[in-house]
């Protein structure tokens, strides 16, 4: 069975600083990996995901994430925040096994300060 | 193109009330879901419907029904509430329902269940 792990309920960065929200996952297939951003009072929205091409993958608002099969890693990251970049963003795993089944992440909610 | 849509936005039920949530999709997915969304635990799958006149169920089934008796509706039905059904739920849809594939979210309902 497959799980994601969020390392971090909250983040807090200043305007300008760099974005790091950590994501690992566990599947004994390869999965196919996502991020969703939730701005408040909204549903969720896709940023990125990961299909097994290209291992680097950019998304909408600046985002990127890169897969690494050897740590189990799709951690999201963002050079420069913006305030408009606070939210919470939810990592999520997906595999092929015939039947339907996406894990979310329980989530980090970004907080970005002036 | 409202693409997808949930109705009401906010409910506050008795214990032992019931009550119907609508969602929408003007996408022409065949896939729909509906999802609820707790504190610390991101979002677990309910039921989902891979086409007209089918429904499944999915992580947490237990005190819901649905239906999706038009293409283009999926109904979630809750007969009895109980307070640990408060939350908020998340509609989605996809096109296709793989592994790949981007849900589209609906706004939310939020859920108080008194």
């Amino acid at each position: 069975a497959q799980s994601v792990t969020q390392l971090g309920s909250h983040v807090s960065v200043s305007e300008g600083a760099l974005v790091l929200l950590r994501c690992n996952y566990s599947s004994s297939v390869p999965p196919y990996l996502f991020w969703y951003v939730q701005y408040p009072n909204q549903g969720l929205q896709l940023l990125l995901k990961y299909t097994s091409a290209a291992t680097l993958v950019k998304g909408i608002n600046g985002f990127e994430a890169e897969f690494k099969k050897s740590e189990t890693s799709f951690h999201l990251t963002k050079p420069s925040a913006h305030m408009s970049d606070a939210a919470e963003y939810f990592c999520a795993v997906s595999v092929n096994t015939g039947g339907f089944k996406t894990i979310f992440g329980a989530g980090t909610r970004l907080f970005v300060k002036a | 193109n409202a693409g997808v849509t949930q109705t009401p936005k906010f409910r506050v039920l008795k214990t032992g009330q019931s009550m119907t949530l609508l969602c929408a999709q003007d996408m022409n997915h065949e896939y729909m879901y509906w999802y609820r969304q707790d504190p610390g635990m991101g979002l677990r799958l309910i039921h989902y419907s891979v086409g007209e006149g089918t429904t499944a169920k999915g992580e947490v089934p237990d005190g819901y029904n649905v239906s999706r008796l038009k293409k283009q509706n999926f109904l979630l039905g809750l007969e009895s509430a109980a307070p640990s059904q408060t939350s908020v739920y998340f509609c989605a849809s996809s096109g296709s329902g793989t592994s790949t594939d981007t849900q589209y979210f609906g706004p939310g309902t939020r859920l108080t269940v008194l």
